[in-house]
């Protein structure tokens, strides 16, 4: 069954720098777009940036653009979000998903991994 | 970007009985490939989002009958036929015609 495992979270200054992780399993990983959609405490769903199969396209939401950057590894079924010059707005669950292949929607979620900025 | 506008923003249901969410785009999710680009996602409690239904009315697999979407355009509706214990948690919808995703802000089910 498809698993997505996130990692990598914790407590961050603002203006500093976090790497997520995400591993995925039980497809075959380079066949797929992916996503990560954040979560602020007690919020809604915020869509954050997605990587197509071949990294060839990539695309990301105005509040994070030029701070963040999303990559994946194929040959290890993993995907990443580099965050860097983080602010305390970034504070969120940041979700890894899967999307689908005959559509434009996240079709599967990970548990989640929580970012705090904080000084 | 399109607003996604869900009412009510809170449901407290009898077990058994139905419910019904609307989600309103400030856009219409009709592209011109003939599909509409509208999703729901449930949020258990402690849970990350699960995909209910895709392209307005249909049910993704292992999704119970008692679910349904209805709507076109702009204008849409989540059922639930009979409301279960299960069921509780908060319901999103979402736009998938740009690329840019867009959420409600969230329907919270509660059982009374």
């Amino acid at each position: 069954q498809v698993q997505l495992v996130e990692s990598g979270g914790g407590l961050v200054k603002p203006g500093g720098s976090l790497r997520l992780s995400c591993a995925a399993s039980g497809f075959t990983f380079s066949d797929y777009y992916m996503s990560w959609i954040r979560q602020a405490p007690g919020k809604g769903l915020e869509w954050v940036s997605y990587i197509s199969s071949s990294s060839s396209y990539t695309n990301y939401a105005d509040s994070v653009k030029g701070r963040f950057t999303i990559s994946r590894d194929n040959a290890k079924n993993s995907l990443y979000l580099q965050m860097n010059s983080l602010r305390a707005e970034d504070t969120a669950v940041y979700y890894c998903a899967r999307i689908a292949r005959s559509g434009w929607y996240p079709q599967f979620w990970g548990q989640g991994t929580l970012v705090t900025v904080s000084s | 970007d399109i607003v996604m506008t869900q009412t009510p923003l809170s449901l407290s249901v009898t077990p058994g009985q139905p419910a019904s969410i609307s989600c309103k785009s400030s856009q219409s999710l009709l592209h011109s490939d003939g599909k509409t680009y509208l999703y729901w996602y449930l949020q258990k409690p402690g849970q990350s989002p699960q995909l209910l239904i895709y392209e307005v009315s249909s049910r993704f697999s292992g999704v119970p009958d008692r679910f349904s979407g209805s709507g076109s355009g702009t204008d849409f509706t989540l059922k639930i036929s009979r409301v279960e214990a299960e069921d509780v948690g908060v319901y999103y919808c979402m736009q998938g015609i740009h690329d840019s995703w867009t959420f409600g802000q969230g329907t919270k089910v509660e059982i009374k």
